[in-house]
């Protein structure tokens, strides 16, 4: 249980064009997911949260016209890098929980991953 | 304010060796802990999660990990690696206020000798 999978896992795009990644549960309603981007050798940057039905809520320093992260469902979120751009390029990982009630209230699942890269 | 540490960058190990990688945090509540493993270009996987009870925890491919109160460690350890262990290990602590927001260390690379 508690699969979460992601689409594309890489996409390639020219610069100036609009990007969209999907990060979906499989099993489980994930009330809450996340998106993070990672650079090489680095650890994970938490881009943003949302919440099911709700806005979602930046990190401080992360565009919101940029990246557009919408939660329509209690299995889909998409995030859409606007505007593309090469220092865009990286890779985004999303995550989602169930912050209602039961086993997973205090966990991450994680997708994994999409490659970016903007030419 | 809340944080994970994890001191070591870069550890190498022969094959067959024994493994500790450490892990220090900074949490003002009872810390959920959690060791994930992320293979090159792949997302993370968890091995094992501590939420209560008995502070050694045993987790997949032979991982195991224990909570250290009075330290605020959460060390992972393998007793032999094996060369698919070599990989990017995060230790992270949560949840950190009303999403749920996990808190991640910087990482420590596995590099296996054979």
């Amino acid at each position: 249980g508690a699969v979460v999978s992601q689409h594309p896992s890489w996409v390639i795009c020219k610069s100036g064009t609009s990007v969209k990644i999907e990060c979906r549960s499989l099993d489980f309603q994930a009330t809450t997911m996340f998106w993070y981007r990672q650079f090489p050798k680095q650890s994970l940057m938490l881009m943003a949260t949302s919440n099911e039905g709700s806005k979602a809520t930046y990190e401080q320093g992360v565009e919101k016209d940029k990246f557009l992260i919408n939660h329509a469902s209690l299995t889909l979120s998409t995030l859409t890098v606007t505007s593309a751009h090469p220092e865009d390029s990286s890779f985004y990982i999303c995550s989602a929980g169930d912050r209602t009630s039961g086993p997973y209230y205090n966990e991450q699942f994680f997708g994994p991953g999409t490659r970016l890269t903007v030419l | 304010a809340q944080s994970v540490t994890q001191p070591d960058i870069h550890i190498t190990v022969s094959e067959g060796a024994s493994l500790e990688l450490r892990c220090n945090y900074s949490y003002g509540a009872t810390p959920y802990l959690f060791w994930y493993v992320q293979s090159p270009g792949q997302g993370l996987q968890l091995l094992l999660k501590y939420f209560s009870g008995d502070t050694l925890v045993q987790g997949i491919k032979g991982f195991e990990a224990e909570f250290k109160r009075s330290q605020s460690s959460f060390n992972l350890r393998k007793p032999s690696v094996h060369w698919s262990d070599a990989a990017e290990y995060f230790c992270a602590v949560g949840p950190s206020g009303n999403t749920g927001k996990l808190i991640f260390g910087q990482g420590t690379t596995l590099q296996v000798k054979p």
